[in-house]
């Protein structure tokens, strides 16, 4: 039971590069959640995805798309990476309510 | 103004003293308060979860909601240097459905 994964684990981006988070977990939870961490600023929601077919924007949607490919799998895409997208990208997976998440180990990217 | 408002610290303090950490909010529907843990480089995890007013105790962490002052505490009792982390606020409102506002964390070190 491995819970929530993320892949990768650390990522450096020149601006305009692409790229897509992965995002995985085996507690067969309906919701997941992409939140990015800064210094200062706590935890902000990007998407989420209440279940299997559907997506939500969150706080800041701005610069990303996301796609839940299954029940366990929910990733997200950066399609023109730009420097004030450096953060620390966190996937999370729920049940019925938001108030127990559990969360990946995040992925560290920096956008040069 | 953030909806959610939380001290970052860094609050420094000796090994078996009391902890408070607290966090204020402007938006009176919320209802559901949870405190998160985050060790350094690693994802948050739930530490306790309130739903009314009052307080909630699991061993030396105790909980308190005073919804009349939008003021949510969390107390350690006997503090460890394990529980050198950053503590998230979070709460959550039906008008949100299953989304959370975290607060931005307060860094706690305990010092042997």
């Amino acid at each position: 039971n491995a819970g929530v994964t993320q892949t990768p684990k650390f990522q450096v981006l020149k601006t305009g590069q692409s790229m897509t988070l992965q995002c995985a977990q085996d507690m067969n939870h309906n919701s997941m959640y992409w939140y990015r961490q800064d210094p200062g600023m706590g935890l902000r929601l990007i998407y989420y995805s209440a279940s299997e077919g559907t997506t939500d924007k969150g706080e800041v949607p701005n610069g990303y798309n996301v796609s839940r490919l299954n029940k366990r799998e929910f990733s997200l895409r950066l399609e023109s990476a730009a420097p004030s997208q450096t953060s620390v990208y966190f996937c999370a997976s729920g049940g019925a309510f938001a108030d127990t998440q559990y969360f990946g180990p995040g992925t560290r990217l920096t956008v040069l | 103004q953030k909806e959610v408002e939380q001290d970052p610290g860094p609050l420094s303090v000796p090994e078996g003293a009391i902890v408070s950490l607290n966090c204020t909010y402007s938006n009176s529907a919320f209802q559901y308060f949870m405190w998160y843990r985050q060790y350094s480089r690693k994802g948050p995890e739930l530490l306790m979860y309130t739903y009314s007013s009052g307080n909630k105790e699991d061993g030396r962490f105790t909980a308190q909601v005073d919804k009349s002052s939008k003021y949510i505490s969390l107390f350690i009792r006997d503090s460890q240097p394990s529980d050198s982390a950053t503590y998230l606020c979070a709460m959550r409102s039906m008008e949100y459905g299953n989304k959370l506002v975290f607060g931005a964390g307060t860094i706690l070190r305990v010092k042997s």
